[in-house]
């Protein structure tokens, strides 16, 4: 069965470093989302992206933060410089033609920042 | 901020008993609804979506959309330990956006 694939599944940096977290979405799918879950809280929209562009972004999502699909599989998620407060899980999404149909999840990447 | 508000719980249920979990929203204009199951550490896993007013059923699992009270639900008959995770209600705002409620968590007892 078709899933969404997300590397590393942990990730720990030092506070200040660049982190780029990968996503490979499901083959056939046209949009791809950013979600990131702080433990113990709800799970938080960062990002959507749409025929290689970023097509929402939230308030969470500032200038310490990218996108990009460089490539036709890949999709990453660069936080600029981590803070403390960017560990978290970051879930990769995707879903077939946007918000009328599922969004799949990877299994995620859990950052820690130290 | 529109939100989306779900009980916290925990919620027990003896098993072979029917769960009951409930989600309401403030966005009027939202028009996909979902339920997600979510294992401790572990990612979303969808479970079911509704677009119309009315019962939809999958399996043991029916979702409930009530659109003029803003209001969703997710009935598990037959509840089974293995269900035992939190739930989580999800509703598009806008066209590529999911805004998930805090979740409710479940518990099923043998």
């Amino acid at each position: 069965e078709p899933e969404v694939t997300q590397t590393p599944s942990h990730q720990v940096t030092q506070m200040g470093q660049e982190v780029i977290l990968r996503c490979v979405p499901i083959s056939n799918h046209l949009y791809f989302y950013w979600y990131r879950q702080i433990l113990g809280q709800k799970v938080e929209f960062l990002v959507s992206f749409y025929n290689n562009e970023i097509s929402e972004k939230s308030e969470i999502f500032d200038d310490q933060f990218s996108v990009e699909r460089p490539d036709g599989s890949n999709f990453t998620l660069k936080i600029r410089s981590t803070k403390l407060e960017d560990s978290a899980m970051y879930f990769c999404a995707s879903s077939a033609t946007g918000w009328d149909t599922e969004a799949f999840f990877g299994q995620g990447t859990r950052l820690t920042v130290v | 901020q529109k939100e989306v508000e779900q009980n916290s719980g925990p919620l027990s249920v003896p098993e072979g008993a029917i769960a009951s979990l409930n989600c309401t929203y403030s966005d009027r204009g939202s028009q996909s609804f979902f339920w997600y199951r979510q294992y401790s550490g572990k990612s979303p896993e969808l479970i079911m979506f509704i677009y119309s007013n009315g019962d939809k059923e999958d399996g043991r699992f029916t979702a409930q959309l009530n659109k003029a009270s803003q209001y969703v639900s997710l009935l598990i008959r037959d509840s089974q330990p293995s269900d035992s995770a939190t739930y989580l209600c999800a509703v598009n705002q806008g066209a590529q956006k999911l805004v998930f409620g805090q979740g409710t968590r479940l518990t099923i007892n043998p």
